[in-house]
């Protein structure tokens, strides 16, 4: 199973808009519902920012969307902040009933 | 509330075997199957694969048979994952997460395995 296909890196000014997309394929992202996205600081553990598509878990901040289109998903931030600069790991359950994640985005914010 | 406390470091080397454990607390382990996921030194998060919490059965991803062994032990509400016959390749940090359908959280906070002569 290949990884899902990310942007290496995405940036943007605090107060913008950024879109990170996740491409996959019919047999995982185009699929399933199962599709999350994670967030990572350097050296800290994943944290869960989006699961089931677009469904956001209680503390996460509402600047925080996800959407699937197709067989790619997307992340948007909103209202772009300084501590959203991290890496962004996209997931989905595939056809095989494996879990695949996407390479990884690097955002950084000017 | 919820967390995975995971054990310290570990520096081993080439042959030989390791044991991380990845305890659960402020819920019952049995209630949720548990992931693992591999990330190398400057790389992407690997799925390593997961295991039934009830029955203890094991599933592993494509590359991660043979050396990577699973394992729960629920009277002290841990799971493990052991890795014998180590590899400088292997040196990564390795995370528990537990599963709520195909997403993860929360996650361990990861533990180091180096793998050096």
């Amino acid at each position: 199973q290949s990884a899902l296909t990310q942007a290496a890196s995405v940036s943007g000014s605090p107060g913008q808009s950024i879109t990170i997309s996740c491409a996959g394929t019919s047999n995982d992202v185009g699929g399933y519902t199962h599709v999350s996205w994670y967030q990572q600081h350097p050296g800290t553990a994943p944290k869960l920012m989006i699961s089931e598509v677009s469904n956001r878990p209680s503390g996460v901040s509402n600047r925080f969307s996800g959407s699937k289109s197709g067989n790619t998903a997307s992340l948007t931030i909103s209202g772009l902040q300084a501590e959203d600069e991290a890496d962004y790991y996209c997931s989905s359950y595939t056809s095989s009933a494996t879990l695949v994640f996407g390479g990884g985005t690097r955002v950084t914010v000017l | 509330q919820v967390q995975l406390v995971q054990s310290g470091s570990e520096l081993k080397k080439p042959g030989a075997s390791v044991k991380v454990s990845c305890k659960a607390s402020g819920y019952t382990l049995n209630n949720y199957a548990m992931n693992w996921v591999r990330q190398a030194p400057g790389q992407g998060l690997e799925w390593m694969g997961w295991i039934n919490t009830n029955t203890g059965n094991p599933t592993y991803a494509q590359g991660f048979t043979g050396r990577f062994v699973f394992s729960l032990d629920t009277s002290v509400n841990t799971a493990y994952l052991q890795i014998s016959s180590l590899k400088a390749e292997d040196t990564a940090v390795y995370y528990c997460a537990r599963d709520q359908g195909w997403w993860f959280d929360p996650w361990g906070q990861g533990t180091l395995v180096t793998v050096s002569s």
